[in-house]
């Protein structure tokens, strides 16, 4: 069966420190990958895409990257995280027709 | 992607149909009408797709127009737990749509 993996489910981080969230597919390959973020009282902004190893699109201009060093996995990532990068982290997959799969994501506090 | 337009919030009485209104004036014809629900604290979830037809599932029924400029999207007989907010997306099917979210519909369901 297709499963999305993402962890960890939540993480206190202070300021300035790296970052690094995972994410994995199950059951399928080549997938379209993509990395969300909710603020607190806000809406899902869409940060990155894939469609392939090495093939990352950014959506907006941030202090993350995100990198896919294998077919099924999607790392998001930060050197140094700030304040404003607290938030609740979604992986996403899309399998085709039926509509995208949320992993159960990563809820970070910067402190 | 075309934009839409939803009410901000709405309430249902338990064991009530719920009807979630949608605008999409501006859908072009290969686009899906994709409706997701996200609960509190967890990843949104894949509740019901169509491009002209009505559809109807498990979960809920969606009604689109015949000009395709709006859509409704029913819960037959809602419950406590259909408490969430619940985003109506248009998007080309398949693996190079990007998931794109509003603020969508906040669905008080009330006892």
């Amino acid at each position: 069966s297709q499963t999305i993996h993402q962890w960890p489910a939540t993480l206190v981080q202070p300021v300035g420190s790296p970052l690094s969230l995972e994410c994995t597919v199950e059951g399928t390959s080549n997938p379209n990958l993509y990395w969300y973020r909710q603020a607190a009282g806000r809406g899902l902004q869409l940060l990155f895409y894939s469609i392939g190893i090495d093939q990352i699109s950014s959506e907006v201009p941030q202090n993350l990257s995100a990198s896919r060093p294998q077919d099924r996995q999607f790392i998001l990532s930060s050197k140094k995280l700030l304040l404003s990068d607290s938030g609740f982290y979604l992986c996403a997959w899309n399998p085709g027709t039926y509509g995208y799969t949320f992993g159960s994501g990563t809820r970070l506090t910067v402190v | 992607d075309a934009k839409t337009t939803q009410p901000p919030s709405m309430d249902c009485a338990e064991g009530r149909a719920a009807n979630l209104p949608c605008n999409h004036s501006t859908i072009s014809g290969n686009e899906y009408v994709y409706w997701y629900r996200q609960i509190h604290s967890q990843g949104p979830q894949y509740i019901i797709h169509g491009l002209k037809n009505n559809e109807t599932n498990e979960m809920a029924s969606l009604i689109i127009t015949e000009d395709r400029k709006s859509s409704t999207l029913i819960l037959p007989h809602a419950t406590l737990r259909d408490t969430a907010v619940y985003y109506c997306i248009v998007l080309i099917s398949g693996n190079t749509g990007k998931l794109i979210f509003g603020q969508g519909t906040t669905l008080q369901v009330k006892p």
